[in-house]
């Protein structure tokens, strides 16, 4: 298994432009997240997905957008580019157990510039 | 709603010595608490999880974290640390039954000198 894989690796945008983040993973999990992490702030949820067609927002959903169209594929849409949004993006992959037990695995993370 | 505090930024310890990385965390019900690695340039790694039963977990690496739940902490500890242990470390809450949210705190920066 390649388990959760993202690209690209590294991005420099400027200012107004827009570009999907991908990740993808073959576990057959029900949970995909997008997160995105800043010095000193840990990780913080973007969007999240339940299942196919099933999306909600997390903790910093703005100026982001995601789609859930097959179970393996969750990309990430920034519509128009800010500065702020210069950060490390990682996605994680869970399968569903009772309570919310379940581990998250973690892919590799897209390192983002905006200009 | 659910919090996870990390109060040190950084943490040394020389090799060999004991380590400890303090986690405290706050849920209105029964939480399920994870431990994550971050190894420079890659993403997170799991290291433990606490979900019921015995307070001391055993993980991965030979780290293992107590679990307190009158002092709402579960610190990681590990008798014997390596220089390869040096990494950024996250303490993750999750409250049971209540969905997808993890809150993550904001990392504990680990340095093992040889």
């Amino acid at each position: 298994n390649a388990g959760v894989t993202q690209t690209p690796k590294f991005q420099v945008l400027k200012t107004g432009q827009s570009m999907t983040l991908q990740c993808a993973q073959d576990m057959n999990h029900e949970y995909m997240s997008w997160y995105r992490q800043d010095p000193g702030m840990g990780l913080r949820l973007i969007h999240y997905s339940v299942g196919a067609g099933i999306t909600d927002q997390g903790e910093v959903p703005n100026g982001y957008n995601v789609s859930r169209s097959t179970t393996e594929d969750f990309p990430l849409r920034l519509l128009s580019a800010a500065p702020s949004q210069t950060s490390v993006y990682f996605c994680a992959s869970s399968s569903r157990l009772a309570g919310g037990q379940e581990t998250q695995y973690f892919g590799p993370g897209t390192r983002l510039l905006v200009l | 709603a659910q919090s996870v505090a990390q109060p040190e930024d950084q943490v040394n310890v020389a090799e060999g010595n004991p380590l400890t990385v303090k986690c405290t965390y706050s849920v209105s019900g029964n939480p399920y608490l994870f431990w994550y690695v971050q190894y420079p340039n890659r993403g997170l790694q799991f290291l433990l999880k606490y979900i019921t039963g015995d307070n001391l977990v055993k993980g991965s690496y030979g780290f293992e974290a107590e679990f307190n739940k009158s002092q709402t902490s579960f610190h990681l500890k590990k008798p014997s640390a390596l220089v390869s242990d040096s990494a950024l470390y996250f303490c993750a809450v999750r409250e049971h039954n209540y969905g997808q949210n993890f809150v993550f705190g904001p990392g504990t920066r680990l340095s093992v000198l040889p």
